[in-house]
């Protein structure tokens, strides 16, 4: 079975510090996904970056960057120089590739409460 | 505008009361899901649907039910059984890419949250 573990469940800094998430996770599976979602007070999930298992190359995007290591099964996430607006939960996720069709379920990590004070 | 919407966003049921949250995508995806978010929690999946006419239960189904009669709509029904069932409800769709190393990523709708009066 999956299951994707996020241990810190807050996390305070002021703004413009940078901010790390870890998120692991176990799998059976040689092909998989990760994800990234974040979940402003408003409620919504919005989905940030993908992964997928066979690319192990990290990346940046705007403030955003990943660090994917299969070898420790770790899918750490850093926003840089936070500001107010990034103030939210922010989910890890991992999908097995089930079937090659859509359909294939997401197992969400706990969640890590993030508070950029200004 | 493409997206997913859900209705209504509050929901009060009384005991003994059946309650049906409304989900529809406009996006084209072929796959729809929901799940329940309970406070300070992560989600965790109800029922999934992959087609028309097609579904499957997710890790906590049990008090809930489902259709998939359009592409485009995926109501969950909150029955009496459910005997918990303050909380945060959200539906997600997706679409897989195609070819070999094909993907896809759930995009969710804003939610509703279901109170017990």
């Amino acid at each position: 079975a999956q299951k994707v573990t996020q241990a810190q469940t807050e996390i305070s800094v002021v703004e413009k510090e940078d901010v790390t998430l870890d998120c692991v996770y176990e799998t059976r599976d040689t092909t998989y996904y990760l994800f990234w979602y974040k979940q402003p007070p408003s409620g919504e999930l919005v989905f940030l970056i993908r992964r997928n298992s066979f690319d192990e190359q990290n990346e940046i995007s705007g403030r955003y960057s990943w660090n994917f290591q299969k070898s420790t099964s770790s899918f750490n996430f850093t926003i840089t120089a936070s500001q107010v607006v990034d103030s939210a939960v922010y989910f890890c996720a991992l999908s097995e590739r089930e079937i090659k069709a859509a359909g294939n379920k997401l197992t969400f990590g706990g969640g890590t409460r993030v508070l950029v004070k200004p | 505008d493409g997206g997913i919407t859900q209705s209504p966003k509050y929901l009060f049921r009384k005991e003994g009361q059946n309650v049906t949250l409304s989900c529809e995508q406009n996006l084209n995806h072929d796959a729809m899901y929901w799940y329940r978010q309970d406070p300070g929690q992560g989600l965790r999946l109800i029922y999934y649907s992959q087609i028309v006419n097609d579904f499957q239960k997710g890790d906590i189904a049990e008090g809930y039910s489902v259709s998939r009669e359009k592409k485009e709509s995926f109501p969950l029904t909150v029955t009496s059984a459910q005997k918990n069932p303050t909380a945060f409800y959200l539906c997600a769709s997706s679409i897989w890419s195609g070819g070999a190393f094909g993907t896809e990523t759930q995009y969710f709708g804003p939610g509703t949250r279901l109170l017990v009066l």
